[in-house]
């Protein structure tokens, strides 16, 4: 079956660039969430959706980052005027409810930014 | 100030032996805690897990133990298969709300 999907899975962009990533959550889940992962850290929360509505976007770091989910299915986070510290894997991750433990996440997309 | 820390950024296991992974935290309100397992270019995905109100969970191979006087926790994998070689993340929640506080993961090397 078809898990969460995330494009593209490399991205390297040009500082001070514009960046969107894509997530395809898995058919059917209300919740959709954004993680960012730095180099040898965990993943850090930042932010949730339930359905079309972004409950939580108390982890965005800057107000460069935007995230959306106009449908309630595909999500796309959005990062503009890229600044090296933006480099990460970016992974997101759906659920059918809010619990921790049924959040299946997708390969992720590693942004570099130069 | 990390919230979650795993101290152990590699370990290395004989095949049919106990890999045991270690978490520490230091918030007391953390109340539920996870283990994941992430292969490479891969999302992690759940292993197990453990409220606070038990001490002890356990699914097949997999076991997680928790002392929450010294805020630690650990992850038993026996008998360690090759197919266990993958990074481990420890991972706390407050409430068992959907934010997770995550440690940096170790990295499990399971040897022929």
């Amino acid at each position: 079956g078809a898990g969460v999907s995330q494009s593209p899975r490399y991205k390297v962009a040009k500082r001070g660039q514009d960046v969107a990533l894509r997530c395809d959550p898995i058919s059917g889940h209300v919740s959709l969430f954004w993680y960012q992962q730095a180099l040898g850290q965990g993943p850090e929360f930042l932010t949730y959706f339930q359905n079309e509505a972004q409950l939580d976007k108390s982890g965005l770091p800057s107000d460069r980052f935007f995230a959306e989910r106009p449908e309630g299915s595909v999500s796309t986070l959005k990062i503009q005027r890229t600044q090296q510290e933006d480099s990460a894997v970016y992974l997101c991750a759906s659920s059918e409810g809010t619990s921790v433990e049924t959040q299946y996440f997708g390969p992720g997309t590693r942004l570099l930014v130069l | 100030d990390q919230q979650v820390k795993q101290n152990s950024p590699s370990l290395s296991v004989q095949e049919g032996r106990i890999s045991i992974l270690n978490c520490d935290y230091t918030n007391s309100m953390f109340d539920y805690f996870l283990w994941y397992k992430k292969y490479p270019a891969e999302g992690p995905t759940f292993l197990i897990s453990i409220s606070s109100i038990k001490d002890k969970n356990e699914d097949g191979r997999f076991t997680v133990f928790l002392n929450k006087s010294a805020k630690h926790l650990s992850l038993h994998i026996v008998p360690s298969q090759p197919g266990d070689s993958a990074v481990y993340f420890c991972a706390a929640s407050m409430d068992s709300n959907y934010q997770l506080i995550w440690g940096a993961g170790t990295k499990l090397i399971i040897k022929p």
